[in-house]
């Protein structure tokens, strides 16, 4: 089965930017531009941040955004602050047979 | 504004079936297509599958022997069923909307389900 690679953690100071990384293979995250990435605080449930690469929903903060390049896509977020403390996952579609893959998560702490 | 709840047995026995409902309110289950999603405590998301509200279904390729998705547009709800269940099926279970495929936009809170004894 695909598989979608994140680092485990990152993390950075208020004010800062930091940017996650989510790497498939040209069968997923190269194909197609349906990717969007997830933020999920302790015990609650996950949050649509950005969808379809780069477009944000309606009221999330216009320090999300995302982008992709060949079979890595990327969230980032700038001018961190405190509650942006949370654990993110992309996602992607890989087709009609494995169709929707989670990467491994990244926790992201604000320092 | 859409509201989803996931409602079920929060221990079910091995070897047996889980089944959980998630009922949808504020909008009708009659467009968009309608996903379950699993947490392993302290692990990373992990896709299950989705019904369209005809019926129509796709399922993780790791799972599709085992589970079955079903719709009830009369009740607004839809139901997951995963059969012959150990220990690693012990999960949060999460339904989820999506109208472009991997953009879950509304999520219900979750429901933890425990395999064991």
């Amino acid at each position: 089965q695909s598989a979608l690679t994140q680092p485990a953690s990152v993390s950075g100071s208020p004010g800062q930017s930091i940017t996650i990384s989510c790497t498939g293979t040209s069968s997923d995250v190269g194909s197609y531009n349906l990717v969007s990435w997830y933020q999920q605080h302790p015990g609650k449930a996950p949050k649509l941040m950005i969808y379809e690469v780069n477009k944000r929903p309606s009221g999330v903060s216009n320090r999300f955004s995302g982008s992709k390049s060949g079979i890595t896509a990327s969230l980032t977020i700038s001018g961190l602050q405190a509650e942006d403390e949370a654990d993110y996952y992309c996602c992607v579609y890989a087709g009609s047979t494995i169709v929707v893959v989670f990467g491994g998560g990244t926790k992201l702490t604000v320092l | 504004q859409v509201q989803l709840q996931e409602s079920g047995p929060g221990l079910v026995k091995p070897s047996e079936t889980l089944s959980l409902t998630c009922t949808v309110s504020g909008g009708s289950i009659n467009s968009y297509f309608w996903n379950w999603i699993r947490q392993p405590p302290g692990k990373g998301l992990e896709w299950i599958g989705y019904i369209y509200y005809n019926g129509n279904t796709n399922y993780n390729p790791s799972l599709k022997s085992r589970v079955s998705i079903s719709v009830d547009t009369s009740k607004n709800q839809f139901s997951l069923e995963l059969s012959s269940v150990t220990a690693a099926d012990t999960a949060v279970y999460y339904c989820a909307r999506h109208g472009t495929i991997t953009n879950f936009d509304y999520w219900g809170q979750g429901s933890l389900v425990t395999v064991s004894s």
